[in-house]
C-alpha cells in the first residue's frame, strides 16, 4: 500500500511569505506528527494529531506555524512570515493508534525541503 | 525536560566489524525507545524498539538493550556491511496528549570495503 507521502518535496520562498506544507498519511492511521529536522540534527517534534484534534502542540515554536487536519486524514503545516531560520526539512509521520504505550510504529514521508531566502 | 544524547559521528568501520552506537537518555517516567536510520536519500524508518527495561530490540542482524539502571539503549551489530552505510537515530517516546518522540542528533555511519 501507499505509504505517507508530503509534497512538495522541495520548497523555496522568500522572507515574511506564506508558505503551507502538505501530508497524506498512510490510509486509516488516526495519529499524525509534524517534526522539523535541521541539518545534521535529529528530527524535533512539532505537533500530534490524533485524529481531527492536536493531542499535543508544544513543540510548535511560536504563533507563525499552525497546523490542521480538519477530518483526520490530509494534515496542513502552514508557516506565516517565514524566516530564514525556518529553512530544515519538514517531515511528517503517522501511526495506526498513537495510543499503544508509545510503542506504535511511526511511519515517515520523504519530508518537504524548506527554503527561505 | 526529557532528552536523548548518543555518540557523535561520523563513526567509520571496514566491512566486517563489530559495531557500537552509544545512547542514552534522561526521562521522568517509563519511556520506549527506538533506534531509527536514515539511508542515503531515503527517508526515515524504524529500525527497531524495546518497550520495557530489559527487553531487547533486534532486526537485521541489529540490537539493543533497554538498561534502565544505566539509562541506555545501545545499538551493537556483530558484522556491518557497506549496505549498513547510513545515519542512525536513538529516539524515545514519551506520553503527553498522546505519545510524542524525542530524537538524537543522529550518529553517520560509513562502512568501508
Amino acid at each position: 500500500g501507499a505509504g505517507v507521502s508530503q509534497t512538495p518535496s522541495n520548497k523555496v520562498t522568500e522572507k515574511g511569505k506564506y508558505v503551507e506544507l502538505r501530508c497524506d498519511p498512510i490510509s486509516g492511521h488516526t495519529a499524525l506528527y509534524w517534526y522539523r529536522q535541521s541539518l545534521g540534527q535529529g528530527p524535533e517534534f512539532l505537533i500530534y494529531f490524533q485524529g481531527t484534534g492536536a493531542a499535543d502542540d508544544s513543540g510548535l515554536p511560536n504563533d507563525r506555524f499552525f497546523a490542521v487536519r480538519p477530518e483526520g486524514s490530509v494534515s496542513t503545516l502552514k508557516i506565516q512570515r517565514t524566516e530564514r531560520g525556518d529553512s530544515a526539512v519538514y517531515l511528517c509521520a503517522s501511526s495506526l493508534t498513537g495510543l499503544a504505550g508509545g510503542t506504535d510504529t511511526q511511519y515517515f514521508g520523504p519530508g518537504t525541503r524548506l527554503t527561505v531566502l | 525536560g526529557n532528552s536523548v544524547t548518543q555518540m557523535e559521528g561520523p563513526v567509520t568501520l571496514s566491512e566486517e566489524a563489530f559495531l557500537t552506537i552509544n545512547c542514552t537518555y534522561t526521562a521522568t517516567g517509563y519511556p520506549s525507545l527506538f533506534w531509527y536510520v536514515q539511508y542515503p536519500g531515503e527517508g526515515l524508518q524504524l529500525l527497531l524498539k524495546a518497550t520495557k527495561a530489559d527487553d531487547k530490540g533486534s532486526n537485521k542482524g541489529f540490537e539493543a538493550t533497554y538498561r534502565k539502571e544505566t539509562t541506555s539503549f545501545h545499538l551493537e551489530k556483530g558484522s556491518v556491511q557497506v549496505s549498513d552505510s547510513a545515519v542512525y537515530f536513538c529516539a524515545l517516546s514519551e506520553r503527553t496528549g498522546g505519545f510524542k518522540t524525542i530524537f538524537g542528533a543522529g550518529t553517520r555511519l560509513f562502512v568501508k570495503a
